[in-house]
This record gives structure tokens, sequence and C-alpha cells, in this order.
């Protein structure tokens, strides 16, 4: 069974500040991952996906990926109200079906104004 | 020019029925997806069409069946509903296979939210 743990939250954090939300895996072989965004009563939507150690940017957003500790971290710097929201991990695993994610339960990010 | 369609947005009934979602996607997507979020917003996969071929089909009661008619629509029936089966079913899609390469950005609908009574 492959497991992506995420911490719930809620996560609060003052506008301005860093958020920073982190995701651990417990497949080895996972080469894919994904940070979606999900508003109250909306959809998913890809906001960063990242395949290779390190560090990976867009905007404010950063992701970070540790493949030898099984972990992937989402940064959001200067984090607006607009922010708030649910934030979900999903991995790919290498010999998994292709497309098959496997989602965490996301974190609850709520940015005060 | 919604990317990724579903219908209805909601869909209210009694325990006993037979009941269908639909999805369309117009991003000539090959692959397709449904999604069950339960009320603690897990998000868990239930199946998958790659070019109208069934490639995924996740432990799910056989009530649940998909229906591919072409590879920009997914249907999805459910026979006899439950009341566990109240949730929010999503659709999505992705590219599919382009040089080679599985591209593996999902792209979702707006969700249908289903209670069952």
């Amino acid at each position: 069974q492959k497991e992506v743990e995420q911490n719930s939250g809620p996560l609060s954090v003052p506008e301005g500040a860093i958020a920073s939300l982190n995701c651990t895996y417990s497949d080895r072989v996972s080469q894919s991952f994904f940070w979606y965004r999900q508003y109250s009563g909306k959809s998913p939507e890809l906001i960063m996906s990242i395949y290779s150690n390190g560090d990976k940017e867009d905007g404010r957003f950063t992701a970070q990926l540790n493949k030898a500790s099984q972990y992937v971290s989402l940064l959001i710097r200067d984090s607006q109200p607009s922010d708030s929201a649910t934030y979900l991990c999903a991995v790919n695993s290498r010999g998994s079906t292709l497309g098959r994610l496997y989602f965490g339960r996301g974190t609850q990010l709520t940015v005060w104004p | 020019d919604t990317a990724v369609s579903q219908t209805p947005k909601y869909l209210v009934t009694q325990m006993g029925n037979d009941k269908s979602i639909k999805c369309e996607q117009n991003l000539g997507h090959d692959t397709m997806y449904w999604y069950k979020q339960d009320s603690k917003k897990f998000l868990k996969i239930m199946f998958s069409y790659n070019n109208k071929e069934l490639i995924i089909n996740e432990t799910v009661p056989n009530r649940f069946s998909p229906k591919s008619p072409d590879k920009a629509h997914l249907n999805l029936h459910i026979n006899s509903l439950e009341l566990g089966d109240s949730a929010v079913y999503f659709c999505a899609s992705s590219p599919g296979t382009s040089g080679g390469v599985f591209q593996e950005t999902q792209y979702f609908g707006p969700g249908t939210r289903l209670l069952v009574l």
C-alpha cells in the first residue's frame, strides 16, 4: 500500500509570511510529485510538479524534493489571504500504472490578514 | 471553453436508485479518470481510461461501472446507490503519451456532488 502523508493542519500564517507544507511518501521508487491546491467547494488545480531532487521555483511557490528522505515540501512566500485553501500532495510511482496518483489527505492553510 | 466538464453538478437521490454522471474534455487528452473525494477530503482514484481502454480499475464495488464511448468522454454509472456513496466525484484528464513519455499532469473537472438519502 503506497501512502502519502500530510499534516492535516490547519496551518495558520499571517499575510506576508512563508507557509511551509510538508509531505512524506512510503514508496521509495516514487518518481513524480505534484502539489495541487483546492479551494473549498472547488476542484483541485495543479500548482507545482517536481521530478528531481532539489528545489523548483515558480513565482511565490517553491517545491523541494528529497528522495533519500522521501519527502516533498511546498513553500509559499509572501503568503496572501487568497492562498487560503487545502493543499494536496500527490505522488506517482515507477512501476505503477501510468497516471495512478496517490494523494495525501491535504493540509488546510489559512492566511490571515 | 470549459476544459473538463461534468454533469450534473449536484445530484440528490434516494437509496437504491441508479444514476449516471457524465464527463467530457475538450483538451484532446488521451487519458481520463474518475476520483471519489469523501467527506474528509481524501481523493482516491476509481478508474482510468486511456484511449477508451480501461487501465486502472481500483477496488470499488461493481455497482460502479465506467463507460468511455470515445476518448473525450468518460461516464460513470452507479447502480443501487447506497448512503456511503455520498461524496464528490471528480473527473480528470491528462494528455497521455507524447514522444514516448507519459504526460502525467491531470486536469480536474468541477466535480459532481452526490447525496444519497
